[in-house]
């Protein structure tokens, strides 16, 4: 039973260049979520999704983009980084039922 | 807006001792209170959570206090142990979207 898996764990992004951060989920779950971390800052939500072809916003999505085609992949791109961008990402996925969240294992981004 | 204020930023406290977190929400409509746990290079974990019809709940050394009229809960670890030095997340949501808003964390320091 995996959970949340989260790819890459690590990675270095010049200026200006794009990746995309992978998350898949083997629970089931229909909703998910990104968040970032940054320090003395908690978690802020960048985007949310509560079923295969639904996405949202959250409270700092600038920067960045999601997709949900299939219930277990929910990958986040990041479209020409910029130095803002460094921090922890984590990726998250409910039931939708108000019991909690489980989290990856976290994506540490550096943008120089 | 800061809509789950969570205090202190950091906290040291001996071993045996009884670290206490504090926690104040605004938002009438949340009705779930979870704490997270959380281990460097790690994600965040639910260690564990409270619903507004009971005043205090207790899981091994984890004891959550809810006070309703005064929109504040907080965490209390009896019998504290280095192993339990981590960040702790207090946060709130609301069952019927689950979206969970986080407060910004408590480094806590469990000393030998």
């Amino acid at each position: 039973n995996a959970g949340v898996t989260q790819t890459p764990k690590f990675r270095i992004l010049k200026i200006g260049q794009s990746m995309t951060l992978q998350c898949t989920q083997d629970m089931n779950h229909n909703y998910m979520y990104w968040y970032r971390q940054d320090p003395g800052m908690g978690l802020k939500l960048i985007y949310y999704s509560v079923g295969a072809g639904i996405t949202d916003k959250g409270e700092v999505p600038n920067g960045y983009n999601v997709s949900r085609s299939t219930t277990e992949d929910f990958p986040l791109r990041l479209e020409l980084a910029a130095p803002s961008q460094t921090s922890v990402y984590f990726c998250a996925s409910s039931t939708g039922q108000g019991y909690g969240y489980t989290f990856g294992s976290g994506t540490r981004l550096t943008v120089v | 807006q800061q809509q789950v204020k969570q205090s202190p930023q950091s906290l040291i406290v001996q071993k045996g001792g009884i670290p206490i977190i504090n926690c104040a929400y605004e938002n009438t409509a949340f009705d779930y209170f979870p704490w997270y746990q959380q281990f460097p290079g790690k994600g965040p974990a639910l260690l564990i959570a409270i619903r507004p019809d009971v005043s205090e709940k207790k899981e091994g050394r984890f004891t959550i206090s809810f006070n309703k009229s005064a929109k504040q809960f907080s965490l209390h670890i009896m019998d504290s142990q280095p192993g339990d030095s981590a960040t702790y997340f207090c946060a709130a949501s609301r069952s019927r979207d689950d979206k969970i808003i986080f407060g910004k964390g408590t480094r806590l320091h469990i000393l030998p």
